[in-house]
């Protein structure tokens, strides 16, 4: 089975600050990844995604996330946060042999100081 | 936008009630989802749904949960008789399919106390 692991729980930065979180997955086999991001007192949506080609993805909002293989990761970068971005950020997988079901890591706390 | 909504958004219940969530899809969406988060723990995966059937369910959803789609709009979680263990934030979901590709829209959320 899948698993997912977010390796920092709370990152507190200032505004224009470059963030990177980190997401490593376990799995031999073909995975697609996901992050999604959870506003304050809103819903899971989804940031970005990567299922193959370029592995360097770029999503919404400014961030991009690139996928290495050899390392089992798929990190989460943009280079300027804003106070906007305060949110809780969760990286999750399915495999094709799983199904559609969601695999999550912990989450990261994000807290951006104006 | 269609949104995924759920209702209550906070559920407070005493260990042995049924309790029933509600969850209201995106309106052309076939594929159903139920997750849960305990205070401090990861998002996790409890049972998939379509076409009126259980597609997949994970060890935790065992014989005290069950989910029915009662008049093509609502989508419920119904824990027959809660724990201490049970509380917890529940997420609904819905695809448009079963594809691993499609992006899995997630409800608000209920946090479900059990005192």
């Amino acid at each position: 089975a899948q698993s997912v692991s977010q390796h920092n729980h709370h990152v507190i930065l200032s505004e224009a600050a470059s963030l990177e979180l980190g997401c490593n997955y376990s799995y031999g086999g073909t995975v697609n990844l996901f992050w999604y991001v959870q506003y304050p007192g809103q819903h899971l949506q989804l940031l970005l995604k990567y299922f193959s080609g370029d592995p360097l993805v770029k999503g919404i909002k400014g961030f991009e996330a690139e996928f290495i293989k050899s390392k089992f990761s798929f990190n989460l970068r943009k280079p300027s946060v804003q106070w906007s971005d305060t949110a809780e950020y969760f990286c999750a997988v399915n495999t094709q042999a799983a199904g559609n079901k969601l695999t999550f890591g912990g989450g990261t706390r994000v807290l951006v100081k104006p | 936008e269609p949104e995924v909504t759920q209702t209550p958004s906070h559920q407070v219940t005493q260990m042995g009630q049924e309790v029933i969530l509600r969850c209201v899809p995106i309106s052309n969406h076939l594929y159903f989802y139920w997750y849960r988060q305990i205070l401090g723990q990861k998002v996790e995966f409890l049972v998939s749904f379509y076409n009126n059937e259980i597609s997949e369910k994970s060890e935790i959803f065992d014989d005290q949960f069950s989910v029915e789609r009662p008049d093509g709009s609502n989508f419920t979680l119904k824990i027959r008789s809660t724990k201490l263990e049970d509380s917890a934030m529940y997420f609904c979901a819905s695809t448009l399919s079963g594809s691993p590709y499609n992006e899995q829209f997630f409800g608000p959320g209920t946090r479900l106390t059990v005192l």
